[in-house]
């Protein structure tokens, strides 16, 4: 089973729809991103998450917003879907700290991504 | 944003090494380089990291000018599979978990 999961995987809504992307992840990290891809762009970061009680913007956070509902589970709404908001939304997620309590990789692990439509 | 100029896109044969090339002429000295890889709209994969030491593992390896102003992602033998977008990304290591930022990276095609 997939370490970080999305759901769902696509979603085609209207213009003012109210969306809701979820994330799950098993891997027992502290930490959570969204992110949103444009064709042929890299990603921008939407909000991130260092625990369930911290929730910071990150470059593009205007018209969305995100609840840490408990460590494994970070999820994104669209209050109200406008067409340019139409993009691959993925979560992802890290572990700040090693076992030791000393500053990791913090390599990020990617979910599968969501393909959003806003018609 | 990103902190780092990559070639938009670089063709290699199969089976030949990749040198995939990044320059971050503004690296900081606890700025860590890190690879990441996009293969056709999955998520990110993360690749290899490294500070001033040219790096290996089981998928690549990093070379990183003494100056550190610049480095190179080494596939030693591409394969198809390789062809994805290539992320060069500069980052500090500490308690405070500096962010990701992904630019456009490198569109890499690996031809048979």
């Amino acid at each position: 089973d997939a370490d970080v999961t999305q759901t769902p995987r696509n979603r085609i809504t209207k213009t003012g729809k109210r969306i809701m992307l979820e994330c799950s992840q098993t891997k027992g990290h502290d930490r959570m991103y969204w992110y949103r891809q444009d064709p042929g762009l890299g990603l921008q970061l939407i909000y991130y998450s260092f625990d369930v009680k911290d929730i910071n913007k990150g470059e593009i956070s205007d018209g969305y917003s995100v609840s840490r509902q408990a460590q494994a589970k970070f999820s994104l709404s669209l209050e109200s879907a406008i067409p340019n908001q139409t993009a691959l939304y993925f979560c992802a997620t890290s572990d700040l700290l090693d076992r030791t309590g000393r500053p990791s990789v913090d390599e990020q692990y990617f979910g599968p991504g969501t393909r959003l439509t806003v018609t | 944003d990103a902190k780092t100029t990559q070639p938009p896109s670089m063709d290699c044969a199969e089976g030949r090494a990749a040198n995939l090339p990044c320059n971050h002429s503004t690296i900081s000295g606890n700025e860590y380089v890190y690879w990441y890889r996009q293969i056709h709209s999955q998520g990110p994969q993360y690749i290899i990291h490294g500070l001033k030491n040219n790096e290996t593992n089981e998928m690549a390896s990093l070379i990183i000018t003494e100056d550190r102003k610049s480095s190179t992602l080494i596939l030693p033998h591409a394969t198809l599979r390789d062809t994805a977008v290539y992320y060069c990304i500069v980052r500090v290591i500490d308690n405070y978990g500096q962010n990701f930022v992904f630019g456009p990276g490198t569109r890499l095609s690996v031809l048979p």
